[in-house]
């Protein structure tokens, strides 16, 4: 059974970082591209950030490009969101999806539960 | 950049009901790379349909898609008590981004 746990959210200062991780199981993680997805409060889905299976490949939304940067360690299943100079605009439940496909360019077949992020003084 | 549009915002509609959504783009998806999404309040997204048309792994199918080019269909045969929830449209590719419609939220009416 494919399972993605998010892990690493919070309340955190704006202008503060913090590092979200995603933790695979049940699929053959190095074998699919990943994704993070976002949905602010009451607010329809944004998509974040992607990585292709070996990193060579990596997308970002024009909101975050420059702030937050996307990895993956496929020795140990899991994918990361570094969020660096957070504004008060990031708060939002971040979610870790599975792509169809190994360089990306599928649908998200899988989601995780999610991460709720929250930038507040 | 494909811009998705989702009409109508609202369908307030009752369970036996067949419900209708559109997803428009405002330029052609290629290789019909629209899929269509489920959620329901404090839930992840669902992946229903892929591909425009081809339903994913447990769908029943009362759910189908259609359409091509830049205009694109989810329709729900007869609406079931679970089938009450909000719809996004979503733009995949070649390219590792993907964009999401806003939404349509189906509630009974």
């Amino acid at each position: 059974e494919v399972q993605l746990v998010e892990s690493g959210g919070g309340l955190v200062q704006p202008g503060r970082s913090l590092r979200l991780s995603c933790a695979a199981s049940g699929f053959t993680f190095d074998d699919y591209a990943m994704h993070w997805v976002r949905q602010a409060p009451g607010k329809g889905l944004e998509w974040v950030s992607g990585i292709s299976w070996n990193s060579g490949s990596i997308g970002y939304a024009d909101s975050v490009k420059g702030r937050f940067t996307i990895s993956r360690d496929n020795a140990k299943n899991s994918l990361y969101l570094q969020m660096n100079s957070l504004r008060a605009e990031d708060t939002a439940l971040y979610y870790c999806a599975k792509d169809r496909g190994i360089f990306g360019g599928g649908p998200l077949a899988y989601w995780g539960q999610g991460t709720l992020v929250t930038v507040s003084s | 950049e494909i811009v998705l549009t989702q009409s109508p915002g609202t369908l307030s509609l009752s369970p036996g009901e067949r419900a209708t959504l559109s997803c428009r783009a405002s330029q052609s998806v290629s290789s019909s790379y629209l899929a269509w999404y489920q959620q329901k309040p404090g839930q992840a997204p669902r992946l229903l349909i892929y591909g425009a048309s081809s339903r994913a792994t447990g769908i029943p199918d009362r759910f189908s898609g259609s359409g091509s080019g830049t205009d694109f269909t989810l329709t729900i045969s007869r609406l079931e008590p679970e089938d009450f929830a909000v719809y996004y449209c979503q733009q995949y590719g070649s390219s590792l981004m993907v964009t999401f419609g806003p939404g349509t939220k189906v509630d009974i009416k």
